[in-house]
């Protein structure tokens, strides 16, 4: 089983400010790496795949890069609305999920 | 609009079974794989199981594929999941979800249902 590990588990940012979440695979999944997020009570909602590529409706400030084993999120400018949990997800074989990072209004 | 509903959770005893089901609309049901994940308490998600589109491959987390059975009705645009001799460990928030053409990407998600097991 391929094991995702996202850092840090806790990122506390002000509103406006940029946000840097990252994620390692324990072995290569190549670009298939998809990032959701999670907002108290709702559903994950699918936000990159393709490891940059942003989903249907995701606003511009969300932007995905890496390959292999090392990826990151960024939110280049934190909105009120972009304080939730993230998680990165593989799929190059079966999938797995990252344990998460909680982004938290500092 | 695209949407998943999910129903059939609630308290059962460890051991019993419970079936959950999800009703899409808003789509092609039939031409889209779907999956179930869970997410216990405080915790993060766990993939559970997924069905293709017209549920001929069936695959499932390693460590439920002996309790747990997912399956679907086109004809009726509902996806299940059958849940037997459940553990308090199956404790979750149990959300369906849409598969995307890249099967194991998931682009669409219902609001989840709860399931909790204790005596």
């Amino acid at each position: 089983e391929i094991v995702m590990t996202q850092s840090p588990a806790t990122l506390s940012v002000s509103p406006g400010e940029r946000a840097t979440l990252s994620c390692r695979a324990s072995q290569s999944v190549s670009s298939n790496l998809a990032w959701y997020q999670q907002k108290p009570g709702q559903a994950p909602r699918l936000l990159i795949y393709g490891a940059s590529t942003r989903a249907t409706g995701i606003p511009a400030r969300f932007s995905g890069s890496g390959s292999g084993t090392e990826f990151t999120l960024t939110i280049s400018s934190l909105q009120s609305e972009d304080f939730a949990v993230y998680y990165c997800q593989q799929y190059n074989k079966w999938l797995t999920f990252g344990g998460g990072t909680k982004v938290e209004i500092k | 609009q695209v949407q998943l509903v999910e129903s059939g959770g609630g308290v059962v005893q460890p051991g019993r079974s419970l079936r959950l089901s999800c009703a899409a609309s808003g789509f092609s049901f039939s031409s889209y794989g779907m999956h179930w994940v869970r997410q216990a308490p405080g915790k993060g998600l766990e993939w559970v199981a997924f069905i293709s589109y017209d549920g001929s491959d069936k695959y499932y987390a390693d460590s439920l594929r002996d309790r747990f059975t997912i399956s679907r009705d086109n004809s009726k645009n509902t996806l299940y999941l059958q849940m037997n001799s459940l553990r308090a460990e199956d404790t979750a928030v149990y959300y369906c979800a849409k598969a995307m053409i890249m099967i194991f990407l998931m682009d669409v998600w219902g609001q989840g249902t709860t399931v909790t097991v204790s005596s």
